[in-house]
């Protein structure tokens, strides 16, 4: 099985500042797929970005990028440049490569972006 | 094109009675997931469906929790007989497989156990 761990329960970041999410991973597949989510106070889940595991060149959205370190199990967001609108919980998450198969997702991490 | 369309988006249920949540996936897509999420917790995935076939419910609590996904109609999350720790935000998620992995939310049904 697979277990996916965030172990920032709570991060807070200025304005316009970068910061970085982490997050490890637990598994025995060699291909997989990563993603981190983000769920404001609204509750609704959005897909911020997404990675291969067989890609080695790490996934970039705007200001959001991954640090993929495959050998490591570890899978990091960066968020540059935050705004207001960033303040949200974001879960890391893991999918086995057969497409269709279950997202398992690790606790969470609470980020406050300050004015 | 709607997103993922889930109702009730807040249930209230005494202990004892039958929770029915409801899921809509987005037009094209045929596979639906469901997850539930405890306060201050992750999505914990509960069961994986295609029209008229259940794929895995390996999530899914062994009594009480139903779910199906009818060949006309939403996918259906039944809980029976709901006790207090069935309180929990319940989201539904389809994807358009195989052409793609993503899996996109629905907006979520808090359901409140009294």
């Amino acid at each position: 099985a697979q277990t996916v761990t965030q172990s920032q329960p709570e991060m807070s970041v200025q304005e316009a500042e970068t910061v970085t999410l982490s997050c490890t991973y637990d598994t025995s597949e060699n291909n997989y797929y990563l993603f981190w989510y983000k769920q404001p106070p609204s509750r609704q889940m959005i897909l911020v970005i997404r990675q291969e595991a067989y890609k080695q060149q790490n996934a970039t959205e705007n200001r959001f990028s991954v640090n993929f370190q495959k050998a490591a199990k570890s899978f990091s967001l960066k968020i540059s440049d935050s705004q207001l609108g960033d303040t949200a919980m974001y879960f890391c998450a893991f999918m086995k490569g057969n497409a269709g198969n279950m997202l398992t997702f690790g606790g969470g991490t609470r980020l406050m972006v300050k004015p | 094109n709607a997103g993922v369309m889930q109702n009730p988006r807040h249930l209230v249920r005494r202990r004892g009675q039958e929770a029915r949540l409801r899921c809509s996936p987005m037009k094209g897509h045929s596979h639906v997931y469901w997850y539930r999420q405890l306060p201050e917790e992750g999505l914990k995935f509960m069961v994986y469906l295609q029209k008229e076939n259940i794929i895995d419910e390996s999530g899914m609590p062994k009594e009480r929790f139903s779910a199906e996904f009818p060949k006309e109609g939403p996918s259906i999350l039944r809980i029976q007989q709901v006790v207090r720790g069935d309180s929990a935000a319940y989201f539904c998620a389809s994807s358009p497989y195989p052409f793609d992995n993503e899996q996109f939310f629905g907006p979520g049904t808090r359901l409140t156990v009294l």
